[in-house]
């Protein structure tokens, strides 16, 4: 397996309390991505960071902000969380090849978080 | 980015290929064809990419069309295993556009 860490794996939180998601990688890579899953709408990007503290929104980013300060972490929080944000959270990694390193390599995701807003 | 168009779910027999296809229209000359596909709540796992020329791996054999249009994703020998979601996705050239977005996939179900 890629070396990817999400955690927590699971959480509860209550409604207006701040969250933090973390995403650890051991392999290097440029690329990292943040996507929630709910039922009937697959996978969805929030943010995504193409180097440190270089990060752009993705698709539904709003009440979500990233952090990128070193390569191997990247953190996704929820600044004042609300039940519409209770989802899975996947976490990807993803690097480049070739010799000017301009062939994307495929992403590897994490196992995924688990969060619950009451 | 270019979007992505596949039948929201297929069924295939247990031994027999699967043929999932994906309409990428829009495709720009520097856009991979990439396939994805997760199993239960599991994480997505990378099945296998594309520019222009066909591929095959281990798991797969990816065509695209000369156009580069569409493109169909071949399990040659299905298993109960391959039954998950498949993703096919355009993505863009590196840098800032090196972003991954989803579409809602198809959903295969293999059966006995």
């Amino acid at each position: 397996d890629a070396g990817i860490t999400q955690s927590p794996r699971h959480k509860v939180t209550e409604t207006g309390t701040p969250v933090t998601l973390r995403c650890h990688q051991t392999e290097n890579h440029r690329y990292m991505y943040w996507y929630r899953q709910d039922p009937g709408h697959g996978l969805r990007l929030i943010h995504y960071s193409y180097g440190v503290k270089d990060t752009d929104k993705g698709e539904v980013s709003d009440g979500y902000s990233v952090s990128r300060s070193k390569t191997e972490d990247f953190l996704l929080t929820l600044e004042s969380a609300t039940s519409s944000q209770t989802s899975v959270y996947f976490c990807a990694i993803s690097g480049e090849k070739g010799a000017g390193g301009d062939l994307p390599t495929e992403a590897f995701f994490g196992q995924g978080t688990r969060l619950t807003v009451v | 980015d270019a979007k992505t168009t596949q039948p929201p779910s297929m069924d295939c027999a247990e031994g027999r290929a699967a043929n999932l296809p994906c309409n990428h229209s829009t495709i720009s000359g520097n856009e991979y064809v990439y396939w994805y596909r997760q199993i239960h709540s599991q994480g997505p796992q990378y099945i296998i990419h594309g520019l222009k020329n066909n591929e095959t791996n281990e798991m797969a054999s990816l065509i695209i069309t000369e156009d580069r249009k569409s493109s169909t994703l071949i399990l040659p020998h299905a298993t109960l295993r391959d039954t998950a979601v498949y993703y096919c996705i355009v993505r863009p050239h590196t840098g800032t556009a090196s972003k991954l977005t989803f579409g809602t996939g198809t959903r295969l179900q293999v059966t006995l």
